[in-house]
């Protein structure tokens, strides 16, 4: 996990709460992502950001938002809690550039949230 | 939506066996790839193969792609305890490689 660092790492929340995760790199590397890990499912995206200033969404982003205000911060806000955002958050980082057509994530140790 | 199903969802081998588990996904990709992921940590890349290859080494580790059939193979070969992990294929969403889009994983459980 050398080079990316999440916090916090476990943490417990209402409902109806606000909770954000941040994700810290040091590569420098232009794509940073937020993904959700949750049993039966998988990893699903949530957000991801191509530059500061500039983030997409995944395939769950519904009551998520993130910002990128610095290369090395990728911010995961959750507005207001609920239990069906229980699980375990793993921020990803990658130097993808275009040219070689393959994109490989490096991934932080995860963020495991339980909402109650 | 996931692109990628993992086959099977668990395996338990003894060690020394070799241990295969499959990747099936739906739509055309470039490349394929393969991750690692140990108890309560992230995930750590494994190995790339890219859609004009057939197969490919790093290791004790091959990996196969059958574009045709849209899938991909990973073989661990005289495994280990420490190959104990699940294993999840990724590959890019359609359209978009900048996103990678992951399958549920196969849990592989090595005894001694």
């Amino acid at each position: 996990d050398a080079g990316i660092t999440q916090s916090p790492r476990h943490k417990v929340t209402e409902t109806g709460t606000p909770v954000t995760l941040r994700c810290h790199q040091t590569e420098n590397h232009r794509y940073m992502y937020w993904y959700r890990q949750d049993p039966g499912h998988g990893l699903r995206l949530i957000h991801y950001s191509y530059g500061v200033k500039d983030t997409d969404k995944g395939e769950v982003s519904d009551g998520y938002s993130v910002s990128r205000s610095k290369t090395e911060d990728f911010l995961l806000t959750l507005e207001s809690a609920t239990s069906s955002q229980t699980s375990v958050y793993f921020c990803a980082i990658s130097d993808y550039s275009g040219r070689s057509g393959a994109n490989v994530l490096t991934f932080g140790a995860g963020s495991r949230l339980t909402v109650l | 939506s996931q692109q990628g199903e993992e086959d099977p969802q668990a395996l338990s081998i003894q060690e020394g066996e070799n241990a295969t588990m499959n990747c099936s996904y739906k739509t055309s990709i470039n490349n394929l790839q393969w991750y690692r992921q140990n108890s309560g940590r992230g995930l750590v890349h494994l190995i790339l193969i890219r859609s004009n290859e057939r197969e490919k080494h790093s290791g004790r580790l091959r990996v196969t792609l059958d574009t045709s059939k849209k899938s991909s193979s990973l073989l661990i070969t005289a495994s280990r305890a420490a190959d104990t992990a699940s294993y999840f294929c990724a590959t890019p969403l359609t359209g978009t490689a900048s996103k990678l889009t992951f399958g549920t994983g196969t849990r592989l459980q090595v005894t001694l």
